[in-house]
């Protein structure tokens, strides 16, 4: 079974720092990974993915990840974070194949930005 | 394209009314899931639908949860009788077949059951 773990439930960084979010999963073969934003009273928002071939994947607002094979990691990376940041984070997973599309979420990490 | 609509936005509710919540998809997705979100259990998938066909219901909590979807631009999550427990927000999400490229979802609708 699939499964993803978001070791960090809270993050604070200043205003302008770098972020990474990490993101560990569970699959038995090439999985397509997600990262979603939620901020509040909001639904989530794809932020980018991974299906193949180059491993480091950019996405909106400036954010980016890197699929680490070895690791089973897929961690998100902004060198420069804006208040506007501050959301809750979600990664998942799915299955590399279509036809079935069930994602699976983490936990989540809940992102506060200090002026 | 108006995304993944959901309504009502806010429901309140008395325990032991029944409760619809409403989901239009995009158009061209086939494939459409129900979540529930709350603090202690995050992100629960309830069930999902490709080409209007139940695929997995194994995460309906029990049988007062219901789902339908009567056609690719509807679909409706049913609560009878409703519980206190049951306040959540609960999120509509759609995707096309190729699944691969992310769900897209709609902005949920919060449910409180007094």
């Amino acid at each position: 079974a699939q499964s993803v773990t978001q070791p960090d439930i809270h993050i604070t960084v200043s205003e302008g720092a770098s972020l990474e979010l990490r993101c560990n999963y569970s699959y038995g073969a090439t999985p397509y990974l997600f990262w979603y934003v939620q901020s509040p009273g909001q639904g989530l928002q794809l932020l980018l993915k991974y299906f193949s071939g180059d491993t480091l994947v950019q996405g909106i607002k400036g954010f980016e990840a890197e699929f680490k094979r070895s690791q089973s990691s897929f961690n998100l990376r902004k060198p420069s974070v804006h208040w506007s940041d501050a959301a809750e984070y979600f990664c998942a997973v799915g299955p590399g194949n279509f036809g079935n599309e069930k994602l699976t979420f983490g936990t989540g990490t809940r992102l506060t930005i200090i002026p | 394209d108006a995304g993944v609509i959901q309504s009502p936005r806010h429901e309140v509710t008395e325990m032991g009314q029944e409760v619809t919540l409403r989901c239009k998809p995009i158009s061209g997705h086939n494939s459409l899931f129900w979540y529930r979100q709350t603090m202690m259990r995050g992100l629960e998938l309830l069930i999902y639908f490709n080409n209007n066909v139940p695929i997995d219901d194994s995460g309906m909590p029990e049988d007062r949860f219901s789902a339908k979807m009567p056609n690719a631009s509807f679909s409706t999550l049913k609560i009878q009788p409703s519980e206190p427990r049951d306040s959540a927000v609960y999120f509509c999400a759609s995707t096309n077949i190729r699944g691969a490229y992310g769900y897209t979802f709609g902005s949920g609708t919060r449910l409180t059951v007094v």
